[in-house]
């Protein structure tokens, strides 16, 4: 069974970059389509966008400006970056696996909260 | 792209059913077999209760189905149970290489 662990700073200041790494482990993160999703506290998913692991990728298109994400197949990690955030991007980021078009896998989620 | 359209809250008793509906528009729901069902227990990450509409993963009750129709998926669950309580989302391809997650609906057992 694959295990998803997401990791990075808890704390981001505004204006600057959230930056977070998703650890595939007991699989290979090869062939599948990865994807990063938030929920604000209280508040329902947000599909942030997702990566396949030829690097190609698809955002959402209300964050496309603001978001990177890459992928290391050595590594079997797969990362996230988000800009110029705002209070309004503190929530908690899940990592996900998609197959047959729904997210099977799961991280466990990781608060991120903007603030100076 | 808009979030799809749940009713916020839904309920039971034990035994019961329910369907929870999920409505979007012919760019999203209508245009695809491929909206998934998700529940949500407090604190924890959602699990994936339907794929493609209407299938089960391995390991999901089979009191739990899905199923649409035009603009609008409903997820079924019979024979309600206590461990049912979560909060239940739906989310499907919206065309554009992209998906849209439902605004979330809350079960309640009564």
């Amino acid at each position: 069974q694959v295990q998803l662990q997401e990791s990075g700073p808890g704390l981001v200041k505004p204006s600057e970059t959230l930056s977070l790494t998703c650890t595939v482990s007991g699989g290979s993160i090869s062939s599948y389509y990865w994807s990063w999703i938030r929920q604000p506290a209280g508040k329902g998913l947000e599909w942030i966008g997702r990566i396949y692991t030829s690097g190609s990728t698809n955002y959402n298109p209300s964050l496309k400006s603001r978001v990177t994400m890459s992928v290391d197949t050595s590594k079997n990690q797969f990362s996230l970056k988000l800009s110029s955030v705002t209070a309004a991007d503190t929530a908690v980021y899940y990592c996900a696996r998609i197959r047959h078009s729904g997210y099977d896998s799961w991280g466990q989620g990781t608060l991120v909260t903007v603030s100076s | 792209q808009s979030a799809l359209t749940q009713p916020a809250s839904v309920s039971g008793s034990p035994g019961q059913s329910i369907t929870i509906s999920c409505t979007g528009t012919s760019s999203d729901v209508g245009s695809y077999n491929l909206v998934s069902w998700y529940q949500q227990h407090p604190g924890k990450a959602p699990k994936l209760m339907i794929y493609e509409g209407s299938k089960r993963p391995s390991g999901v009750s089979n009191r739990f189905s899905g199923s649409k129709s035009g603009n609008t998926a409903s997820l079924t669950i019979s024979g309600l149970q206590a461990e049912d309580e979560a909060d239940y989302y739906c989310c499907s391809y919206a065309g554009s290489s992209s998906f849209v997650f439902g605004t979330g609906t809350k079960v309640t057992v009564l």
